[in-house]
Parts: C-alpha cells; structure tokens; sequence
C-alpha cells in the first residue's frame, strides 16, 4: 500500500517561530503536493513539486517555502508563523503520468494539525 | 461561482438508507476523484474516474462527461460511512486539483 507520511499530526508553535511540517512517500512518486484545508475554505494548494529540487506555486503561497531535496520528502517551511496559519495541512502525492498509464491516483497523508499562538 | 459544485452541503441519514451526493464541474477535466474525510483529517481516495461507473463494495460512482457531473452513492448505509466526502477534479492535464467544498454526511443507527 502507498503510504504517505507526516510528521507531526499535532504542533503548537509561537508567532514568529520557524516551523517545519514534513511528509514522505514510499512509492517513487514524482509529483507531491501540500495544502491547507480551513473550515468553509476546503482545501487550498500552498505548492507542488514535480521533481527532486522542482517546485511551483499554488493559490496560496504567501508566508510559506518548500524544500524536495529527495525524492520521497517533502518539507513545507513557516519561516515566521502568524496566527492566520492556524489551520489543518495536508500532503499528498501522485505518480507521474506516463504514456501507458495516467498518473491520476492522489494519495494524502493523515494531516497535521497546527496552531500558533 | 465555484468551479466544482456539491450537493447537498450537509445529509443526514437512517442506517440502511440509500445515500446519492452529487457533483458538477465547469471545466475540462482528465479526471474526477471521490475523496472520504473522517474526523481527525486523513483523506482516503475512494474512486478516480475518467469516464463511465466504478464499484467498490457498497460504493458507487458514476461521471457524465458530456453533463460535467458525477454522483456518488452508498448503498445500505451505516454509521461508519459519516464521514465528509469531497469531489475534486483535476484540471486537464495540470497537476492541480480542484476541490468542491464537501458533503457532511451522518449516519444515523
């Protein structure tokens, strides 16, 4: 089974305060997404990453970075927590398409829930 | 208006009861994911579809191409399916998703 990993599924962190939230895939996947999911929002796309050291932005990626320095991990960064970054993220990965198969299959992990105070 | 439409918002059911949530969509899609969110976070991906019915147990879900909609139904529903279920559609060949904001669904004993 694919699995997807986060690191902490519960943080209090400080306002100003570096967090680190981390994610691993064991499945080889290219592609590896974080989001945020906020009540009466859904969920909202922080970045992507295609590729080792490739990243794009998503609809929301003000106050955040993101580091894919291996395949299988995906780090998303708070360089200085605000309280408006309360919320529940979430990880997910999907392969590649290819051209026998299309790479649609999205697996998420269990969410991390942060709070700053 | 939002790009991908669920309906109803919230339901609430009797145990044995046959339960429909529908999605509908505005843009081009390559693909349609039915995603289950239990308390405490987690996502499980139930289907991904591109076209035509899949099955799984007492799930069924079902996408009109041509009608940019897609229904997800349960069958002789139990507690354990309450839980939010969430369409999202990936756009073309993109590796974005975009999400409908959720069906609540309580299943009642």
């Amino acid at each position: 089974d694919v699995k997807v990993t986060q690191s902490s599924r519960y943080l209090v962190k400080r306002t100003g305060e570096k967090v680190f939230l981390e994610c691993v895939q064991d499945m080889d996947h290219e592609n590896m997404f974080w989001y945020r999911q906020d009540p009466g929002l859904g969920l909202r796309l922080i970045y992507f990453s295609y590729d080792v050291k490739m990243k794009e932005k998503g609809d929301i990626p003000e106050g955040y970075s993101v580091s894919r320095e291996k395949k299988e991990r995906f780090s998303l960064i708070l360089e200085s927590a605000s309280t408006n970054q309360t919320s529940m993220y979430l990880c997910a990965s999907r392969p590649r398409d290819r051209a026998y198969r299309s790479g649609n299959t999205v697996y998420f992990g269990e969410g991390s829930w942060l709070t700053v105070v | 208006k939002n790009e991908v439409e669920q309906s109803p918002q919230n339901l609430t059911a009797q145990e044995g009861e046959f339960i429909t949530i529908n999605c509908s969509y505005s843009v081009g899609i390559s693909a349609l994911h039915w995603l289950q969110q239990h308390p405490g976070g987690g996502i499980v991906s139930l289907f991904t579809l591109s076209s035509g019915k899949k099955k799984h147990g007492r799930l069924i879900a079902t996408i009109n191409i041509q009608e940019k909609h897609s229904s997800l139904h349960i069958t002789a529903s139990h507690p354990r399916d309450s839980a939010v279920y969430i369409c999202a559609v990936r756009r073309g060949a993109t590796n974005k998703l975009i999400f409908g904001t959720g069906t609540l669904l309580a299943v009642q004993p």
